[in-house]
């Protein structure tokens, strides 16, 4: 069965970064892209960015444009995203999802999700 | 940015009656391929989102029928014809025609 699971909860100080993976399981890696969302504490969902597993080509949200890299490691069917110069508003569950992308339609949508990872950000 | 807004934020209904939520855009999610990009996401608690609707009105695999997305454009609907216990958590309609997908602030469903 298809499963996505990611790395454990972190605590960083304001400045720092983070790194997050997501290891996929259960499907051809490859075959479909994965996104990254956040949940902020206010339960608001922020889709961050996503890459494509095939040919490494990602799209940012410009608003973590700079501070936000998402790769991958075909080899290890494992995904990253990391975010630098965390600042308390980073405080959140990270989230990676895979697409599923239908050709016909163009239809995007997130049919797997990680179980989420808690990063707190705190002086 | 598309902006989304959902309403209300919170619902409490009994069991067996319906519930309605709603998902306005403020640009119009339908497609030149006339699919309306919109999807229905629901977290249950203490668990990740899972797809429930897609182009505004088809269900994901393992949706049942009583759950049902309509809409066009710029204004979506998402029914549930009889609530169940099973139902409560946060309900989310996200845009997926265009990055960044952006979703709504999302609806909490409570059970009376």
């Amino acid at each position: 069965q298809v499963q996505l699971v990611q790395s454990g909860a972190e605590v960083k100080r304001p400045g720092a970064s983070v790194k997050v993976s997501c290891k996929a399981s259960g499907y051809s890696f490859t075959t479909h892209a994965i996104h990254w969302v956040r949940q902020t504490p206010g339960q608001r969902l922020e889709w961050m960015g996503w890459i494509s597993v095939e040919n490494g080509n990602t799209k940012y949200s410009e608003r973590f444009q700079g501070r936000v890299t998402i790769t991958r490691d075909t080899s290890a069917t494992t995904a990253y995203m990391e975010v630098i110069n965390l600042t308390s508003e980073d405080t959140a569950v990270y989230y990676c999802a895979r697409e599923n992308y239908d050709f016909w339609s163009g239809s995007v949508t997130f049919d797997f999700w990680g179980q989420g990872t808690l990063v707190t950000v705190s002086s | 940015d598309i902006v989304m807004t959902q309403s209300p934020l919170s619902l409490s209904v009994s069991p067996g009656e319906p519930a309605f939520i709603s998902c306005r855009s403020n640009q119009s999610l339908l497609h030149t391929n006339l699919y309306n990009h919109l999807d229905w996401y629901l977290q249950k608690p203490g668990q990740s989102p899972q797809l429930l609707i897609f182009l505004g009105s088809d269900r994901a695999s393992g949706v049942p029928e009583r759950i049902s997305g309509s809409g066009s454009g710029t204004d979506f609907t998402l029914k549930i014809s009889r609530v169940e216990a099973g139902d409560v958590g946060i309900y989310y309609c996200m845009q997926a025609l265009r990055t960044p997908y952006t979703f709504g602030q999302g609806t909490k469903l409570e059970i009376k």
